[in-house]
């Protein structure tokens, strides 16, 4: 069984400040997929990264960096400079590999940055 | 491109009531799956299609939900009837095999918040 953990239910910063929203996730697979999604007070789901177990290098997009390590199963978010419109629940999510990837999705971080 | 569309966005009916969703999923895409959100018990999947063809309908919630997808551009979740429990956010989505065994991103649709009174 798959499962995946966001044990922050909320986080309050102030703007500027940087963030980081963890993600720990458990899988007898031993390929998978991991996501992240965000969810705007607007209410759409938008796809942010997908990372392959195979590939343990971190990712930097701009603001957004994501630390994937395979060792302590987790794969978390850092935003850098946090900006009001960050504000979200930010959802991870695993896939086992196979053209029927079944989201498993975490219960979600809302992320509220004030400034 | 288009994304991931989903009809109505809002939807508001009683108790006892036939609703009906509908998605049309990204152009060449391969899969689609419906999501149910609430407060209670998060994202979770009710069925994914692929080619056209009902693959996991594990997570629909009982015999008063159903859901078709005639061709490749359209799906319909249905719910008949409808109760207060079912009031939840319903996203679709859509994603493309690219190779047998590969994983492709999940595009999801804005959702329709359905609201059973």
């Amino acid at each position: 069984a798959q499962k995946v953990t966001q044990a922050q239910t909320e986080i309050s910063v102030v703007e500027k400040e940087d963030v980081t929203l963890d993600c720990v996730y458990e899988t007898r697979d031993t390929t998978y997929y991991l996501f992240w999604y965000k969810q705007p007070p607007s209410g759409e789901l938008v796809f942010l990264i997908r990372r392959n177990s195979f590939d343990e290098q971190n990712e930097i997009s701009g603001r957004y960096s994501w630390n994937f390590q395979k060792s302590t199963s987790s794969f978390n978010f850092t935003i850098t400079a946090s900006q009001v419109v960050d504000s979200a629940v930010y959802f991870c999510a695993l896939s086992p590999p196979g053209g029927g990837n079944k989201l498993t999705f975490g219960t979600g971080t809302q992320l509220k940055v004030e400034l | 491109d288009a994304g991931v569309i989903q009809s109505p966005r809002h939807e508001v009916t009683e108790m006892g009531q036939e609703v009906t969703l509908r998605c049309k999923p990204i152009s060449g895409h391969d899969y689609l799956f419906w999501y149910r959100q609430t407060m209670m018990r998060g994202l979770e999947l009710l069925i994914y299609f692929n080619n056209n063809v009902p693959i996991d309908d594990s997570g629909m919630p009982e015999d008063r939900f159903s859901a078709k997808m005639p061709n490749a551009s359209f799906s319909t979740l249905k719910i008949q009837p409808s109760e207060p429990r079912d009031s939840a956010v319903y996203f679709c989505a859509s994603s493309l095999a690219r190779t047998s065994g590969s994983t492709d991103t999940q595009y999801f649709g804005p959702g329709t918040r359905l609201t059973v009174l």
